[in-house]
């Protein structure tokens, strides 16, 4: 069965306590991974596309990287405006499967 | 502002009632999805059109749920006799073909007292 599961379901950091988030995915002919950032009462915000393992892509605090199996999303330096829910995406040919995200708090 | 937008942002309804809600994708954008997000939740996929064609429908649908896609540019996504367990954040993303990155709207959040 396709399937994403993100871990950690919550996540507190003190501001400047650097970490990692997980995606782990068992879908066949993934297409594609995406990671996205949502704040409450809103939709979700494109960060970032990954389409091969070893790939990396990165943007200000956030870099993000995959595996055959598995993504991360590695957060420098965190500030508390970095605070919100990240969203792990797959797609294989037409289809999008999210995860339940991560709920990111980065106290000041 | 050239993002998707999604038309009205909040809906409180009676149980049974319908209730409509609208959305206007990235404009060159071909295909156009419709996602329910409940609290704590990632998006679950309901149904998508490429143009003006339905493709794919989730069992999440049920026949009291409905949407079109006219001329392929917006879509409207209808729910008709609606229950308490319809109490969602309803969300319209566009993309340029099936791979391309899915960009969403701000959500249409719906109350069923």
């Amino acid at each position: 069965e396709d399937q994403v599961t993100q871990s950690p379901e919550a996540l507190r950091l003190q501001e400047g306590e650097s970490s990692s988030l997980n995606c782990s995915y068992t879908v066949s002919g993934l297409r594609g991974l995406f990671w996205y950032r949502q704040d409450p009462g809103k939709g979700p915000e494109f960060l970032f596309t990954l389409y091969s393992a070893g790939e990396e892509k990165e943007k200000e605090r956030l870099k993000a990287t995959l595996t055959k199996k598995e993504s991360f999303l590695h957060i420098t330096a965190p500030k508390p405006e970095d605070s919100a829910t990240y969203l792990c995406a797959v797609v294989n040919f037409n289809k999008f499967y999210f995860g339940s995200g991560t709920k990111l708090n980065v106290k000041p | 502002d050239t993002g998707v937008s999604q038309d009205p942002r909040h809906k409180i309804t009676k149980r049974g009632q319908n209730v409509t809600f609208r959305c206007d994708p990235i404009s060159e954008h071909n295909r156009l999805y419709w996602y329910r997000q409940t609290l704590g939740q990632g998006p679950e996929f309901l149904t998508y059109f490429q143009n003006e064609a339905q493709l794919e429908k989730s069992r999440l649908l049920s026949d009291r749920f409905s949407a079109e896609r006219p001329k392929g540019s917006f879509s409207t996504l209808e729910i008709q006799r609606t229950e308490q367990g319809d109490s969602a954040m309803y969300l319209c993303a566009s993309s340029l073909t099936s791979v391309e990155t899915q960009y969403f709207g701000p959500g249409t959040r719906l109350l069923v007292l």
